[in-house]
C-alpha cells in the first residue's frame, strides 16, 4: 500500500492564482481530511469528508473548497490564493467504523508559498 | 473535546527513557488519550492510545493516572530518530474519523 499520497510536494503561487492540492489513499478509508500547519503551530482542520459525496467544514475553511467524488481522492482547491495561505498542508485518512479508536494516517505534506 | 497541556520542549540522552507528560484534567469518561508524533517536515504519526489502563506497543508505553487527569508517554530507549514533536490529544471513543485537535505539543530533542 502507498498509504496517503499528496501532490505536489512544493508549490509557489502568486496572489490571486488558483490551484488544487491532490490527496489520494489506497486503504479504502471512509474518512479523509485536510489540515494546515503554520510555522511553530499545531495542525488546524480545514475540511473533512466521511464518504464520497459528503464534505463538511473544519476550523479554518475560508478560501478553500473540497469535493469527494470517489473514496480514494479528496482534492483541496484554493480559489484565489492569498499570502495568509502560505502553509504546509497535510491530508489524513482513517476508517470510520472498524474500531473504537481514531488512528489517522497522514500524507507527507504539500509546502505552499503564496507571494 | 478536552484540552491538553504539555511542556513545550524536553531533552533526553540517547539510550535513556524519555518520559513525556501531559495534563488533561477536564477529560471525560468517554474520551481516549492519544499520542501522535511529527518528525521534522513529515506528517504526524499515530503512536498509541489508552482509556484508563496502561498500554504498551512496539513504539512506546502509555501510563494514565488513576484519576485520568494526566498521562505519560514513555519511549524506553530513545534514539536520535525519536527527535520529534509529540502531541497528546483527547478525543471521544467511537469517534473514528472525528476531528483531532492538535495543540503545540512537546518538542523532544534526543541528544548523543
Amino acid at each position: 500500500n502507498a498509504g496517503v499520497t499528496q501532490t505536489p510536494k512544493f508549490q509557489v503561487l502568486k496572489t490571486g492564482q488558483s490551484m488544487t492540492l491532490q490527496c489520494a489513499q489506497d486503504m479504502n478509508h471512509e474518512y479523509m481530511s485536510w489540515y494546515r500547519q503554520d510555522p511553530g503551530m499545531g495542525l488546524r482542520l480545514i475540511h473533512y469528508s466521511v464518504g464520497a459525496g459528503i464534505t463538511d467544514q473544519g476550523e479554518v475553511p475560508n478560501g478553500y473548497n473540497v469535493s469527494r467524488s470517489t473514496t480514494e481522492d479528496f482534492p483541496l482547491r484554493l480559489l484565489s490564493a492569498a499570502p495568509s495561505q502560505t502553509s504546509v498542508y497535510f491530508c489524513a485518512s482513517s476508517y470510520l467504523f472498524r474500531a473504537s479508536y481514531n488512528e489517522q494516517f497522514f500524507g507527507p505534506g504539500t509546502r505552499l508559498t503564496v507571494l | 473535546d478536552a484540552k491538553t497541556t504539555q511542556p513545550p520542549s524536553m531533552d533526553c540522552a540517547e539510550g535513556r527513557a524519555a518520559n513525556l507528560p501531559c495534563n488533561h484534567s477536564t477529560i471525560s469518561g468517554n474520551e481516549y488519550v492519544y499520542w501522535y508524533r511529527q518528525i521534522h517536515s513529515q506528517g504526524p504519526q499515530y503512536i498509541i492510545h489508552g482509556l484508563k489502563n496502561n498500554e504498551t506497543n512496539e513504539m512506546a508505553s502509555l501510563i494514565i493516572t488513576e484519576d485520568r487527569k494526566s498521562s505519560t508517554l514513555i519511549l524506553p530507549h530513545a534514539t536520535l530518530r525519536d527527535t520529534a514533536v509529540y502531541y497528546c490529544i483527547v478525543s471521544p471513543i467511537y469517534n473514528q474519523g472525528g476531528k483531532l485537535i492538535f495543540g503545540q505539543g512537546t518538542e523532544l530533542s534526543v541528544k548523543p
